[in-house]
C-alpha cells in the first residue's frame, strides 16, 4: 500500500536532547514538508524539500534541522535550541507541482498520521 | 506573506442540519488555490475540498460546498445534511502559485465543528 509513514506516533525528550523524528513515502513524491501543529495555531510550516539534497525553510525554522538524502525519506531534528517544542508534528508529501519553470497545476498534499512530542 | 483567519473556534450543529464555517485571507498574489482540511479525533488530515482562484465557479463535492468571494477576500465552507462523522476540526488553507515557495500551505486557526444527535 502506498503512503506516508511517521514514527514513532509518540515521543518523549528530556530537556536538552536533541531527538530526531521519521517522515518516509512510498509514492515517489518529489516534494516533502514538516507542519508543526499547536492547540489554536493551526498548522505551520517549519521546512519543505522540493528535491533531494534541497530544502527551503518555512515560517517556523529556528530549532530544527532536515535532510533530504532520499527521496522517500525527509527526517526532522527538533534541537535543544528549540525553546517550547511539545506540539504535534505532521509530515506530508506531494507531486511538484513545478518542472524547469513550468507550473503543472496543484497537486494534492497527502500527510502521514503525526507524531505527538512532548517535553518533560 | 499570506494569512489565513478563521474566526470562529468551535461551531456547533444537529444533525442533517447545514452549517456554515467562515475563512479570510490576505495575499497580494493573484494565482492561488484555497482548500478547507477536515482533522477527526484521529488527527489525520483529509482534504475536503478546493478552489482555483481564477475560477469563477465555486466548488462542491458532494455535500460540501464553498462560497468564494474573491474581492472580499473570503472563502467559506457550507455543509449540508451535517452527519455525525463530520465532527472534526475544520483548517482553512492557502497556497500561491509561485515556483520558490513550492506547494507549501499557510493555514488558518481552525474550528472545531461538533455535530449533534
Amino acid at each position: 500500500d502506498g503512503g506516508i509513514t511517521q514514527s514513532p506516533k509518540y515521543l518523549f525528550r528530556k530537556e536538552g536532547q536533541n531527538v530526531t523524528l521519521s517522515c518516509e513515502q512510498n509514492l515517489n513524491h518529489d516534494a516533502m514538508y514538516w507542519y508543526r501543529q499547536d492547540p489554536g495555531q493551526g498548522l505551520r510550516l517549519i521546512y519543505y524539500s522540493q528535491i533531494v539534497n534541497d530544502f527551503q525553510k518555512g515560517d517556523i525554522a529556528e530549532g530544527y534541522s532536515v535532510s533530504r538524502e532520499k527521496k522517500e525519506s525527509f527526517p526532522l531534528t527538533v534541537t535543544s535550541a528549540q525553546k517550547n517544542p511539545t506540539a504535534f508534528y505532521l509530515c506530508a508529501s506531494s507531486i511538484d507541482s513545478w518542472t524547469s519553470g513550468t507550473y503543472w497545476g496543484y497537486n494534492e498534499q497527502f500527510f502521514g498520521p503525526g507524531t505527538r512530542l512532548t517535553v518533560l | 506573506a499570506q494569512t489565513v483567519t478563521q474566526s470562529q473556534p468551535e461551531m456547533s450543529v444537529q444533525e442533517a442540519e447545514t452549517v456554515t464555517l467562515s475563512c479570510t485571507y490576505d495575499t497580494s498574489e493573484n494565482n492561488y488555490y484555497l482548500f478547507w482540511y477536515k482533522q477527526p479525533p484521529s488527527r489525520q488530515m483529509i482534504l475536503v475540498i478546493r478552489q482555483e482562484a481564477y475560477k469563477q465557479q465555486n466548488a462542491t463535492e458532494n455535500r460540501f460546498s464553498v462560497n468564494f468571494q474573491k474581492a472580499a477576500k473570503s472563502f467559506s465552507l457550507k455543509i449540508s445534511d451535517s452527519q455525525l462523522g463530520d465532527t472534526a476540526m475544520y483548517f482553512c488553507a492557502f497556497t500561491a502559485v509561485i515556483e520558490t515557495s513550492g506547494s507549501r500551505l499557510t493555514f488558518g486557526e481552525g474550528t472545531q465543528l461538533t455535530v449533534n444527535p
